[in-house]
């Protein structure tokens, strides 16, 4: 498709349980970000991915979390030992960083991952 | 730290008027400002931007405006839709960072 997907669209897991959230990204942009949203709250931002570049990891929580962004594309959110606290949606987002809209800070979000942790 | 607010959680306006949406920056150093429009169920979606270099800039049925002075922005829809009920988000960015800092929203509520 033309825009940024992510699935799954719903997970619930239980207390202790590993999880993975998926992210395609808009073909050709470079830049991938992974934010989550707590009921009623804004975006929290979580990673940056940009290129070849080390990830701009100071948003995340704690060392539950990690993400990986293979081949400049993909991208793959994970959460160890799940807490109830992790219950969000996480919205993945793309932008064309470097292109002829450098710096417009344009980010194009996939519709989400709800994650509910009992 | 970042911290970017809104000043109304909820706004609820008649249909066919206008809404103004109000935010508060705290980093004067941000050079860019974007107001996202969230439906509900749905990621949030690009409504219009603004350089820290200009004070206004109108898109379709919108107006954003920057008050540097102040550290305020304010979304300005004309004759409100139903479609335009939604959460709006501002954000900013600062030179040299990648990352966008979110508000925590505001409901827009248009009446019929």
């Amino acid at each position: 498709g033309a825009g940024v997907s992510q699935s799954p669209s719903n997970k619930v897991t239980e207390k202790g349980k590993d999880v993975e959230l998926r992210c395609d990204p808009i073909s050709g942009h470079t830049a991938l970000y992974w934010y989550r949203q707590s009921l009623g709250q804004g975006l929290e931002f979580l990673i940056y991915f940009q290129g070849n570049s080390a990830p701009d990891k100071s948003g995340l929580p704690s060392d539950r979390f990690s993400a990986e962004r293979t081949g400049g594309s993909v991208s793959t959110l994970t959460i160890q030992r799940t807490q109830q606290e992790d219950s969000a949606v996480y919205l993945c987002a793309s932008s064309l960083v470097g292109g002829p809209f450098a710096n417009t800070g344009e980010l194009f979000f996939g519709e989400g991952s709800r994650l509910t942790v009992l | 730290g970042e911290s970017v607010g809104l000043h109304l959680p909820t706004l609820s306006v008649q249909e066919g008027d206008n809404s103004i949406i109000n935010c508060a920056y705290s980093n004067s150093a941000s050079d860019y400002f974007i107001w996202y429009k969230q439906e509900s169920g749905k990621g949030p979606q690009f409504i219009i931007d603004i350089r820290s270099n200009m004070d206004k800039r109108q898109g379709q049925r919108v107006t954003v405006l920057l008050n540097k002075t102040v550290k305020h922005l304010s979304l300005q829809i004309a004759a409100t839709q139903p479609g335009d009920s939604a959460v709006y988000f501002c954000a900013e960015k600062r030179p040299g960072n990648n990352r966008l800092a979110f508000g925590k929203g505001n409901q827009v509520v248009v009446i019929p």
